[in-house]
């Protein structure tokens, strides 16, 4: 069984700071990597996508991928209290095109 | 934002009773997808299409039965609903392998 770990939080940081956001997989043939950002009440908007090791920035996010540490990260630079919902976390595998979700990080930016 | 709609977005119903969610596209995506989202398991995935008439199970699919019998619609059916099958249904569509999933806007469906 495949398995996608994000602390829960709440994670809470001040207005401008940068929030870094973690997860863990346990499939080393996972290949692709999304972060999708969801307020309350609304259904996952897509962040970033990140598919090799590095860095990979947009704008005031950049996602974070190491593969031989099964991590993948998102940093938030600048935030901004309308950066406040869960962000999810999401792998899939080497064969098909199956996302295993993490059960997400509440994240809040406090003005 | 990705040409998803989902139908209908609030249901109530009672236990017992056939209950089936529509997700209909305009992107002409091969895969379409269902998911739950409960609090403390994220999203799982309960079936799937990578084309018409073709679906696969996901984690969660005992008490659910799909059908896809054209390229923009995808029902997902609760044969008898249970009190565990309250939940927020998402629907999603990919272009391909690998590729990003975009969601529809979700179902909330409360089984009394």
């Amino acid at each position: 069984q495949k398995e996608v770990e994000q602390n829960s939080g709440p994670l809470s940081v001040p207005e401008g700071a940068i929030a870094s956001l973690n997860c863990t997989y346990s499939d080393r043939g996972s290949q692709s990597f999304f972060w999708y950002r969801q307020y309350s009440g609304k259904s996952p908007e897509l962040i970033m996508f990140i598919y090799s090791n590095g860095d990979k920035e947009d704008g005031r996010f950049t996602a974070q991928l190491n593969k031989a540490s099964q991590y993948v990260s998102l940093l938030i630079r600048d935030s901004q209290p309308s950066d406040s919902a869960t962000y999810l976390c999401a792998v899939n595998g080497e064969y098909g095109n199956k996302l295993v979700f993490g059960a997400g990080t509440i994240l809040r930016v406090k003005s | 934002d990705a040409g998803i709609t989902q139908s209908p977005r609030h249901k109530v119903t009672e236990t017992g009773t056939p209950v089936t969610l529509r997700c209909h596209q305009t992107e002409n995506h091969r895969y379409m997808y269902w998911y739950r989202q409960d609090p403390g398991h994220g999203l799982r995935l309960i079936h799937y299409s990578y084309g018409v008439k073709d679906t696969d199970k996901g984690e969660v699919s005992d008490g659910y039965s799909v059908s896809r019998s054209k390229t923009e619609d995808f029902l997902l059916t609760l044969e008898s609903a249970t009190s565990s099958q309250t939940s927020v249904y998402f629907c999603a569509i990919s272009g391909g392998d690998g590729e990003t999933q975009y969601f529809g806007p979700g179902t909330r469906l409360l089984v009394l």
